[in-house]
């Protein structure tokens, strides 16, 4: 069965320092992941998706990831924060049985201090 | 891009009674759509795999009869709390994929969600 672990709930980092939120995935085969974004009382926004195809995902708002299979790792980083960039975090991966439904990391709440 | 539009937004219904919420794609078909649920501070929990046509698919736990889903049409599937509680209040979220372009392992498109408080 596919599942994902995100490895901190919280994170907090000052303004133009860098961004990076962990997560570790589970599958039985190539998955497909995904980092996706959530404001407050907010859906959530898609931030960058990874399908087998180039290991090092540029998504957006200067976001990316790397897919590394030998760390079964898919973690999300930010050269530079942004206040904006405050919001929770989620890492997912497709079950790709007959219907694709996601399964949720636990998310990661990141704190941007000015 | 893909669309879905989710309403109402938030509502707020007494102990007993029932709240339907629809989940539209907007610029888009989905034969499929999915439900989740948000609670405060926490991830998102698949409710229902919902299917046009066809009955719902539901997780385990997740009591059938008390969240009803109707997929009526290409374009529309609903929620409807029935005898909400207190402990129903929660974040519902609706998601769903364009059947025509997208594959299994494309991203989901999600509504905005609808802040269901029961008092």
């Amino acid at each position: 069965a596919q599942s994902v672990t995100q490895l901190d709930s919280h994170v907090s980092v000052s303004e133009g320092t860098p961004v990076l939120l962990r997560c570790n995935y589970s599958s039985s085969y190539s998955p497909s992941l995904f980092w996706y974004v959530q404001h407050p009382n907010k859906g959530l926004q898609l931030l960058l998706k990874y399908t087998s195809a180039a290991t090092l995902v540029k998504g957006i708002n200067g976001f990316e990831a790397e897919f590394k299979k030998s760390e079964t790792s898919f973690h999300l980083t930010k050269p530079s924060a942004h206040m904006s960039d405050a919001a929770e975090y989620f890492c997912v991966v497709s079950d790709p049985g007959n219907t694709g439904k996601l399964i949720f990391g636990q998310g990661t709440t990141l704190q941007v201090k000015p | 891009g893909a669309v879905v539009s989710q309403h109402p937004s938030w509502v707020i219904c007494k102990s007993g009674t029932s709240v339907k919420i629809e989940c539209r794609s907007l610029d888009f078909q989905a034969t499929t759509m999915f439900w989740y649920r948000q609670f405060p501070k926490q991830s998102l929990m698949l409710m229902a795999t919902s299917n046009e046509g066809s009955k719902a698919t539901y997780e385990q736990g997740v009591e059938k009869d008390k969240f009803l889903i109707n997929h009526a049409s290409l374009t529309l599937s609903t929620l409807t709390v029935t005898s909400a509680h207190p402990e129903d209040s929660s974040f519902y979220i609706c998601s769903a994929r364009d059947f025509e372009t997208d594959f299994l392992d494309s991203p989901l498109h999600f509504g905005n969600g609808t802040r269901l408080t029961v008092t």
